[in-house]
C-alpha cells in the first residue's frame, strides 16, 4: 500500500472551509484515496473516495492532483461536530490501513 | 436504518476468563472485519471475512478467534484475554466490491486486568 503523509493538527475557523492536505507520492494506477473520520472514539466514518477525478458529495470534496501525489479533503463549511481525526487512506481492495490522520479542530 | 452493532459496549473482566464481543449488521454486507484501537498505534485489523464461512487473519490476529455462520454476525472470541488485550474494539463491514464504503460500529472498550 502507498503511504500517506497528513498533517498531525489543524485548526478551522467555524463557518470557513477546512482544507486537509494528504501526501501521496507512492500511490500506484489502481490505488483509491478513501477518506475517514473519527469523531472522539467513536466508530470511524466514511467520508469520500476518488481515483483520479476531483469527487463532492453532501460532506465534503476531495480534489486529486493531476500526478495522483496529492489529494486534498475539503470541508465547505466547518461546524463543532465536523471537530475530529480525519484520515487519508491509499487502498486498492478491502482492507483499510489507517495511520495517524489529522486532529482537526474547529473552534467557534 | 443501515448499521452494524456490538455488544457489549463496555467490559472489564479478569485474566484468563473467555468472552465474545458479538458484531451484526443488517446490511446483507458479505465483508465484515474486525479492529482494535490502541493510543499512538490507530487502527489495527485483527480479522476479517469475505462472506460465510471464510475467515483470514489479518495484522494482529494473535489471541483471537472469529466465526462467520451468519452473514449478518461475526464475533469475536477472546478464548483467554490478557491485559495487553484491553483496547477499544471496532466491528466494520462493507458489501461486496471494493469501492463501497464501509461501515463501522461504535465500538467496544474492553479492559482486562
Amino acid at each position: 500500500d502507498a503511504k500517506t503523509t497528513q498533517p498531525p493538527s489543524m485548526d478551522c475557523a467555524e463557518g470557513r472551509a477546512a482544507n486537509l492536505p494528504c501526501n501521496h507520492s507512492t500511490i500506484s494506477g489502481n490505488e483509491y484515496v478513501y477518506w475517514y473520520r473519527q469523531i472522539h472514539s467513536q466508530g470511524p466514518q466514511y467520508i469520500i473516495h476518488g481515483l483520479k477525478n476531483n469527487e463532492t458529495n453532501e460532506m465534503a470534496s476531495l480534489i486529486i492532483t493531476e500526478d495522483r501525489k496529492s489529494s486534498t479533503l475539503i470541508l465547505p463549511h466547518a461546524t463543532l461536530r465536523d471537530t475530529a481525526v480525519y484520515y487519508c487512506i491509499v487502498r486498492v481492495g478491502y482492507k483499510l490501513s489507517f495511520g495517524a490522520g489529522t486532529t482537526v479542530t474547529v473552534r467557534a | 436504518e443501515a448499521q452494524v452493532t456490538q455488544n457489549p459496549r463496555y467490559l472489564i473482566t479478569v485474566t484468563g476468563k473467555k468472552l465474545t464481543v458479538t458484531c451484526s449488521q443488517n446490511m446483507n454486507h458479505e465483508y465484515m472485519s474486525w479492529y482494535r484501537q490502541d493510543p499512538g498505534l490507530g487502527l489495527r485489523q485483527i480479522y476479517y471475512s469475505m462472506n460465510v464461512e471464510v475467515t483470514d487473519k489479518g495484522d494482529v490476529p494473535e489471541g483471537y478467534k472469529v466465526s462467520r455462520k451468519e452473514k449478518r454476525n461475526f464475533p469475536l472470541i477472546l478464548e483467554s484475554p490478557s491485559p495487553n488485550q484491553t483496547s477499544l474494539y471496532f466491528c466494520a463491514s462493507k458489501g461486496a466490491g471494493a469501492l463501497i464504503k464501509q461501515y463501522f460500529g461504535p465500538g467496544t472498550r474492553l479492559t482486562v486486568t
